[in-house]
């Protein structure tokens, strides 16, 4: 399955919404989608699983949603730590596969 | 909680092999299976392969098919992944990962750097 996210790169302000896609070229079985925040040096922060369900300690403006082969993931009222890259990963099957990322800058 | 500990970064010259480690903690080990995925730079997340932690069966994404070997130590709660015949292109940071409850965690990361 290949993951292709959009826009590649996102120019916005703090406190405005993010709205990030990902979209795969078949369906995605058991909804088994994930979302990412990635920031320089460090590993992937999961903050979505299951296409919609927040990961322990994610903040309530992370939010994803989606099915088959159309996902989104949204970030209300961005923060400046919220400024950084992001990518969705499928992982109903193997092999598990990767967005190429989209990077939200401040405008 | 649960923790993926890696093992530290490595620099190789090319033709070599690197083994790197994955020491899990605060799971049952061989409940979960165990994958490796990798990034080198400016790429994005390569899936390399995964291992079934309780029997041991292996299963390799096609472009690392006969090159890369992952095993693991039941009793130390620690996966292996070993990359021979290393070229430069190898250069990049390698995880181990987890899905564990519906929860997928990561390692820290190790930086293997492949340079004559």
């Amino acid at each position: 399955i290949v993951l292709t996210q959009s826009p590649g790169l996102l120019s916005l302000s703090p406190g405005e919404r993010a709205t990030l896609s990902c979209r795969a070229s078949q369906s995605v079985r058991g909804i088994r989608l994930a979302w990412y925040q990635q920031k320089p040096g460090q590993a992937p922060r999961l903050l979505i699983y299951g296409a919609s369900y927040r990961a322990p300690g994610i903040p309530d403006r992370f939010s994803g949603s989606g099915s088959g082969t159309d996902f989104t993931l949204t970030i209300n009222r961005l923060e400046p730590e919220d400024f950084t890259v992001y990518f969705c990963q499928h992982y109903g099957g193997s092999p598990w596969t990767f967005g190429q990322g989209t990077k939200v800058e401040i405008k | 909680q649960v923790q993926l500990v890696q093992s530290g970064a490595e620099v190789k010259t090319p033709g070599a092999s690197v083994k790197v480690s994955c020491k899990a903690s605060g799971y049952t080990f061989t409940s979960y299976a165990m994958h490796w995925v990798r990034q080198a730079p400016g790429q994005r997340l390569e899936y390399m392969g995964w291992i079934k932690t309780d029997n041991g069966n292996t299963e390799y994404s096609q472009n690392f098919q006969g090159r890369v070997t992952i095993t693991r130590d039941s009793p130390a709660s620690t996966a292996y992944m070993e990359v021979n015949s290393l070229r430069s292109e190898d250069t990049a940071v390698y995880y181990c990962v987890t899905y564990a409850g519906s929860i997928i965690y990561w390692g820290q990361g190790t930086l293997v750097t492949v340079s004559s």
